[in-house]
């Protein structure tokens, strides 16, 4: 299985400001033949199920405000808040689904500083 | 409206047997996989497997393998998942997700989730 390790495991910022997640995966995620990173984003709040935030490593779901980006490429990727709000305290997790089963980070919560 | 509708906690005994439910509407049940996540008390996201409703062609990770039993009634478009003997490590949230489609290929990513159903198994 693919192992998907995410770094840090908690942050704590200021509302406005930047939070920035990482995500490594054992093994490259890039398919070459279409050139795109298997790699997915979610969001779980407190109570409630994951929500999917990004795909394709950059692509956002509809909806999904425009603070959140994705990017990186074959083992290294990162979620960028881009101005954290109160509403985005959560746990973020990465995924794979290069090959199956498909693999979760273990979870990067975020909270206000 | 995509919705997938779990059936409520339970709470069952070591050794029992159990078999929770994810009921699909607002989209074609049969030609989408639907797939079970489990959630462990203060962790993270595991992936079980899945099923195709329209043919109830089912994959299983490793890890779940006999250990659980995935399967679809498509006249009620509904997954299930079952237990026939809990272990106290079966204590759980369990999510159904339904898995992408893009341009009739499906990947094993997750755009819908049910809204959870606790398991406690405790003597």
């Amino acid at each position: 299985d693919i192992v998907m390790t995410q770094s840090p495991d908690s942050l704590a910022v200021s509302l406005g400001e930047r939070a920035t997640i990482n995500c490594k995966s054992s093994q490259s995620v890039l398919y070459s033949s279409n050139n795109k990173n298997y790699l997915a984003w979610y969001q779980q709040k407190p109570g409630q199920p994951p929500k999917l935030l990004i795909y394709w490593a950059s692509t956002r779901e509809s909806g999904v405000p425009d603070r959140f980006s994705g990017s990186g490429s074959g083992t290294d990727f990162t979620l960028t808040i881009s101005s954290l709000q109160a509403e985005d305290v959560a746990v973020y997790y990465c995924q794979h689904y290069y090959t199956t089963p498909p693999t979760f980070g273990q979870g990067t919560k975020v909270e206000i500083q | 409206e995509v919705q997938l509708v779990q059936s409520g906690a339970e709470v069952k005994k070591p050794g029992e047997s159990l078999k929770i439910s994810c009921k699909g509407s607002g989209y074609s049940f049969t030609s989408f996989w639907i797939g079970w996540v489990r959630q462990m008390p203060g962790k993270g996201l595991e992936w079980m497997g899945m099923i195709y409703p329209g043919d109830s062609d089912t994959r299983y990770s490793p890890s779940f393998r006999g250990q659980v039993t995935i399967s679809a009634d498509k006249s009620i478009t509904t997954a299930f998942l079952q237990w026939s003997s809990l272990k106290a490590s079966d204590t759980a949230m369990y999510y159904c997700v339904r898995q992408v489609e893009l341009a009739t290929i499906t990947y094993n990513y997750f755009d819908y989730w049910g809204q959870g159903t606790l398991v406690t198994v405790s003597s």
